[in-house]
């Protein structure tokens, strides 16, 4: 049984370019959430999806991020127009949408922006 | 917003029992509280969970307050290995069966030789 399985595990995007993060969760798990890791700083909480519905995306910088989780296929991080900033690690994970259930976290994907 | 406290770093020496506090005096009656371990830059790794009871698992052990306000995780043999940043977290429940998860600072546990 795979883990969360994320991809790339490093992207460098130059400024102004598109960032497009890709997490596939856990077999059976119907709930995702995306954190975002600046350098010596803990996770902070970005957005939490259910299959086709944003939970809660009030971690999100209102402009340039989006996500989403179809029906088919993995959760989809996208962040345009980069900028140094936005350089970071990104972790995935997902649950089964079960009251307390535990969260099982990808590898992260690092965003490197030049 | 992390509903949890916890020093910022911690010293243990090999072989040792680890005691990890964590304070969380806002915890309503059917949150749990979680602990994670982040090592490296690597995915934060589950450790163990629970509700009002003590838990063990075969990593380690929570010991909650009889109010509920604090726990401790306990690794009781700690390894070089298990250099890493803890972190205690209450979720927040939204509503129906969504959680949201909130990590705070964590406390980077230095295991010594």
């Amino acid at each position: 049984n795979a883990g969360v399985m994320q991809n790339p595990r490093h992207l460098v995007r130059r400024r102004g370019q598109e960032a497009r993060l890709r997490c596939s969760p856990m077999k059976g798990h119907s709930h995702v959430y995306w954190y975002r890791q600046l350098p010596e700083e803990g996770l902070k909480f970005m957005v939490y999806l259910q299959k086709e519905n944003i939970i809660d995306e009030s971690g999100m910088p209102k402009e340039r991020f989006s996500a989403e989780f179809p029906k088919e296929g993995p959760s989809i991080l996208r962040i345009q127009q980069v900028v140094r900033g936005d350089s970071a690690a990104y972790f995935c994970a997902s649950s089964p949408g079960q009251l307390n259930e535990k969260l099982f976290f990808g590898s992260g994907t690092q965003l490197s922006v030049l | 917003d992390a509903k949890t406290t916890q020093p910022p770093s911690m010293d243990c020496a090999e072989g040792r029992a680890a005691n990890l506090p964590c304070n969380h005096s806002t915890i309503s009656g059917n949150e749990y509280v979680y602990w994670y371990r982040q090592i490296h830059s690597q995915g934060p790794q589950y450790i163990i969970h629970g509700l009002k009871n003590n838990e063990t698992n075969e990593m380690a052990s929570l010991i909650i307050t009889e109010d509920r306000k604090s726990s401790t995780l306990i690794l009781p043999h700690a390894t070089l290995r298990d250099t890493a940043v803890y972190y205690c977290i209450v979720s927040d429940l939204l509503r129906d069966n969504f959680n949201k998860f909130y990590f705070g600072s964590g406390t980077k546990l230095n295991v010594k030789p």
